[in-house]
């Protein structure tokens, strides 16, 4: 099992530029997630997917869209990426949204916007 | 709101030394998560503790959870090199998980 991967690993936009960053899942999980993790702070929440079908948003959804393509796969689009979205982001699964379900992560894609 | 917050932010410690994290969450909350990062990579699952006075240990590591205080300690004994990392704390709270700042630890000779 390769657990949750995601493309591209490493990306650099220009200002105003578009992108999606896929992600993929081979745990059968339901439910998914995307984060941002900036210098300093913790991972914090962009958007969450709890099934097939729903999305919802977290804390920091602004500038980002996101879509659950299937079971397995949750992609995150930038529409017109800014320099205050470089970060480095990262996916995430679960079984459930239920506190007794652990994430697991994925290797995180790193994006520089200039 | 829930607020997480760890500290210290940064801890440099030398090896054979003891040192505790802590993290403080600002409301009721029924798991809490402790994950290690090393530098360029993901976020690996060290610790879930479930309930008030849960403790648990592995190696040089062990996390502890008061619920009534809202603190959980992250203790590190006789510290190795190979503890270098960053340090989450993560609290579960109305489906989502809400991480603290992390603590970004350095152990030297």
């Amino acid at each position: 099992n390769a657990g949750v991967t995601q493309t591209p690993k490493f990306q650099v936009l220009k200002t105003g530029q578009s992108m999606t960053l896929q992600c993929a899942q081979d745990m059968n999980h339901n439910s998914m997630y995307w984060y941002r993790q900036d210098p300093g702070m913790g991972l914090r929440l962009i958007y969450y997917s709890a099934s097939e079908g729903t999305t919802d948003k977290g804390e920091v959804p602004n500038g980002y869209n996101v879509s659950r393509l299937n079971k397995r796969e949750f992609s995150l689009r930038l529409e017109s990426a800014a320099p205050s979205q470089t970060s480095v982001y990262f996916c995430a699964s679960s079984e459930g949204l239920a506190s007794m379900y652990e994430q697991y992560f994925g290797p995180g894609t790193r994006l520089t916007v200039t | 709101e829930l607020k997480v917050e760890q500290n210290p932010l940064f801890l440099s410690m030398q090896e054979g030394k003891n040192y505790t994290i802590y993290c403080n969450y600002s409301t009721t909350s029924d798991r809490l998560y402790w994950y290690r990062q090393d530098p360029g990579k993901s976020l690996e699952s060290l610790f879930v503790l479930l309930s008030n006075g849960a403790v648990k240990q592995e190696g040089r590591l062990m996390a502890s959870l008061d619920t009534k205080a809202r603190l959980s300690t992250l203790h590190i004994t006789a510290a190795v090199h190979d503890l270098s990392a960053t340090y989450f704390c993560a609290v579960h709270n109305t489906d989502k998980l809400i991480f603290g700042t992390g603590t970004r630890l350095q152990v030297f000779p």
